[in-house]
């Protein structure tokens, strides 16, 4: 089974703090995503990755970046945490061939 | 730009009842796929169905089917004999066939099995 690891699924940060989310692959997927997930507003792109070294903003990059230094691992980056980022943040990865995705078990990050 | 809109925040559905999630996109694109994922209280996001649109043959898993129309752009999910594990938030989606393959998730819909 391919497994998606999100590496916290609860974490609490201050206002101001650099934070990251890190996500790791072990199916050898070329494409990797960070959405962000909120009520009433379903899930929403931030950061897309087709390979290593290689990113595309989706809908909603303000504030965020990402990093793929390795074709595993794709880490999203909180610049400096705001309360407005309070929210649900799912990673996920996926094949060429469009079977579908596989989704980390989520982060709940707190930004007080 | 793709959308995709369900029209139901919230359902319920008797156990053993069969019930109907709504979907409908917007899209010009010919060659594409639809998905519906689940989310259970436990977060993680399954996979339930897939179609592709070049297939005019519904898809169909176990007690899960879909009703397909192309023309309409309309994908609706038919669970059938509703069971307690059912209850979760079901995302319909949609990929495009080209390069730039992000899905595009519908806002949800919360399903309440009632026992």
């Amino acid at each position: 089974d391919v497994k998606v690891t999100q590496s916290s699924r609860y974490l609490v940060k201050r206002t101001g703090e650099k934070v990251f989310l890190e996500c790791v692959q072990d199916m050898d997927h070329e494409n990797m995503f960070w959405y962000r997930q909120d009520p009433g507003l379903g899930l929403r792109l931030i950061y897309f990755s087709y390979d290593v070294k290689m990113k595309e903003k989706g809908d909603i990059p303000e504030g965020y970046s990402v990093s793929r230094e390795k074709k595993e691992r794709f880490s999203l980056i909180l610049e400096s945490a705001s309360t407005n980022q309070t929210s649900m943040y799912l990673c996920a990865s996926s094949p060429p061939e469009r079977t579908g995705f596989f989704f980390g078990q989520g982060t709940r990050l707190t930004v007080v | 730009a793709q959308t995709v809109t369900q029209s139901q925040p919230e359902m319920s559905v008797q156990e053993a009842e069969t019930v109907t999630l709504s979907c409908t996109y917007d899209t010009s694109e010919s060659d594409y796929y639809l998905f519906w994922y689940k989310q259970p209280p436990s977060r993680q996001m399954i996979l339930v169905i897939r179609q592709e649109a070049y297939k005019q043959q519904n898809a169909t898993e176990n007690r899960f089917s879909v009703n397909f129309q192309k023309a309409a752009k309309s994908f609706s999910l038919k669970i059938s004999d509703s069971q307690l594990g059912d209850a979760a938030m079901y995302f319909c989606a949609y990929r495009s066939a080209q390069r730039d393959d992000k899905i595009i998730f519908g806002k949800g819909t919360r399903l309440h099995i009632l026992p």
